[in-house]
């Protein structure tokens, strides 16, 4: 089934060690956006890619970093990680077209910090 | 600037009661509006979504919701809850691109037998 896939599920790093979250998928969808989700809050953006034209929203820390090689690839690598970014990770894709748009969501990483 | 409120962080009911979960945003134009549910340690699964045409939406798994502008609102609805059910329910609300999509704060719902 075609399907947004992160890998892994369960990703422990040490405080400062850069660590890699990864993002594929199989809908050749245009778009990939990274949530981050702390723990009993609602997803917040944290940048998009609309094919190759990245998007960074303007509170994201610059310690968070994407790179999108690809149509189905897409990673979200966090230079130095503190205790305050463990959370969980959402990658998600969509398609710009109009009344089809919507978006689908990865299970999600779930980074520990230690 | 978009905002979405769900009034209610946390919602008891028995199973076979119906259930309503209330969802109010701000936003200028006709907005995309979503709700999607996430069960523990999961991803978001999208449940239904209105983009514009009759204001009551059909979703997966027996879920409705009905767009009120008069209200600002888009609220959650099912007849009739099962155990399954329980979970976290977000509303969203998004501009025609989708690029910048807000979630609400949630709601979790737990089902009593």
């Amino acid at each position: 089934d075609a399907m947004v896939i992160q890998n892994p599920r369960y990703q422990v790093t040490q405080f400062g060690k850069p660590v890699t979250l990864s993002c594929s998928q199989t809908l050749n969808h245009n778009v990939m956006y990274w949530y981050q989700q702390k723990s009993s809050q609602a997803p917040k953006l944290l940048f998009h890619y609309y094919d190759k034209d990245f998007n960074n929203e303007a509170d994201t820390p610059d310690n968070f970093q994407s790179r999108r090689p690809n149509t189905s690839f897409c990673f979200l690598d966090i230079r130095s990680p503190g205790l305050g970014d463990a959370a969980m990770y959402l990658c998600a894709t969509s398609t710009r077209q109009g009344m089809n748009t919507e978006a689908f969501f990865g299970q999600g990483t779930r980074l520990t910090v230690v | 600037a978009q905002s979405v409120t769900q009034p209610d962080i946390h919602i008891t009911v028995s199973e076979g009661a119906s259930l309503e979960l209330r969802c109010n945003y701000s936003y200028g134009a006709t907005p995309y509006l979503f709700w999607y549910v996430q069960s523990p340690g999961q991803g978001l699964q999208l449940l239904l979504k209105y983009f514009s045409g009759d204001t009551l939406v059909q979703g997966i798994k027996g879920f409705e919701a009905e767009f009120k502008r008069s209200q600002s609102s888009f609220n959650l609805r099912k007849p009739s809850v099962h155990w399954s059910d329980a979970a976290e329910y977000f509303c969203a609300v998004g501009e025609d691109s989708y690029d910048k999509v807000i979630f609400g704060p949630g709601t979790s719902l737990s089902v009593i037998p």
